[in-house]
């Protein structure tokens, strides 16, 4: 079983459609990364939390710590939030900021 | 602020060969991250460096090594290559090490090999 497990693996909206990416983690963790990866490559960091919430523009980041579970959401989705999205955990043991283990991925795309 | 460069963006080798990596991060920044990302596995860890000094490393056979300058530029080597080290590799700066710090990446090197 993979430490960082996201759903859906695809997904396919409309356009103006709110949007929920789910991930969970199995081991304990000082923050979690939302990133979101363009195609050709690119990554950008959308979020780290440790604890709450965070907003940015239609992009909210959730986390649960007790129950090791994080939501990414976007409101009034649009063509343009087509990407991967990915999640990815700082463990406990690591320490640092490099040292993260990533979830899968989840493949977005925004139909007009 | 010119963002994290990598170079080359693209190379194509042959099984048996070495290859170096050169990541060069944000003005500023001190610590280096590089990370492999393949179809099948997504992306992997592979080192972290800050203050030329190797601060984790993860687990990849000791094909994979590492450097990081005093100007805070990073190199990578891959040694006896294989079919499947064929991947997108990643490399990310950020300031410190503190786990608050936002990491940058770079538009990675995609390497084939065949």
């Amino acid at each position: 079983k993979n430490e960082v497990e996201q759903s859906p693996q695809n997904l396919t909206a409309q356009e103006g459609e709110f949007i929920t990416i789910n991930c969970s983690y199995s081991v304990g963790i000082s923050a979690l990364h939302w990133l979101q990866q363009h195609p050709g490559g690119g990554i950008v960091s959308l979020f780290m939390l440790s604890s709450g919430k965070k907003k940015h523009g239609r992009l909210i980041a959730t986390i649960n710590i007790q129950e090791k579970h994080s939501s990414l959401h976007i409101t009034a989705s649009h063509p343009r939030d087509s990407a991967v999205y990915i999640c990815a955990v700082q463990p406990f043991y690591g320490g640092s900021q490099g040292n993260l283990i990533f979830g899968k991925g989840t493949k977005l795309s925004v139909k007009p | 602020k010119a963002g994290v460069t990598q170079t080359p963006r693209y190379l194509i080798k042959t099984r048996g060969q070495q290859v170096t990596l050169s990541c060069s991060p944000i003005s500023g920044h001190r610590s280096v991250s590089w990370y492999q990302q393949t179809p099948g596995q997504g992306l992997q860890f592979l080192f972290e460096y800050f203050s030329e000094t190797q601060r984790n490393k993860g687990n990849f056979p000791g094909r994979f090594s590492g450097r990081q300058f005093s100007n805070s530029r990073s190199e990578m080597n891959v040694s006896t290559l294989e079919l499947g080290d064929s991947a997108l590799y990643l490399c990310a700066s950020s300031r410190f090490l503190d786990s608050t710090d936002t990491q940058y990446f770079g538009p990675g090197t995609r390497l084939t090999v065949l």
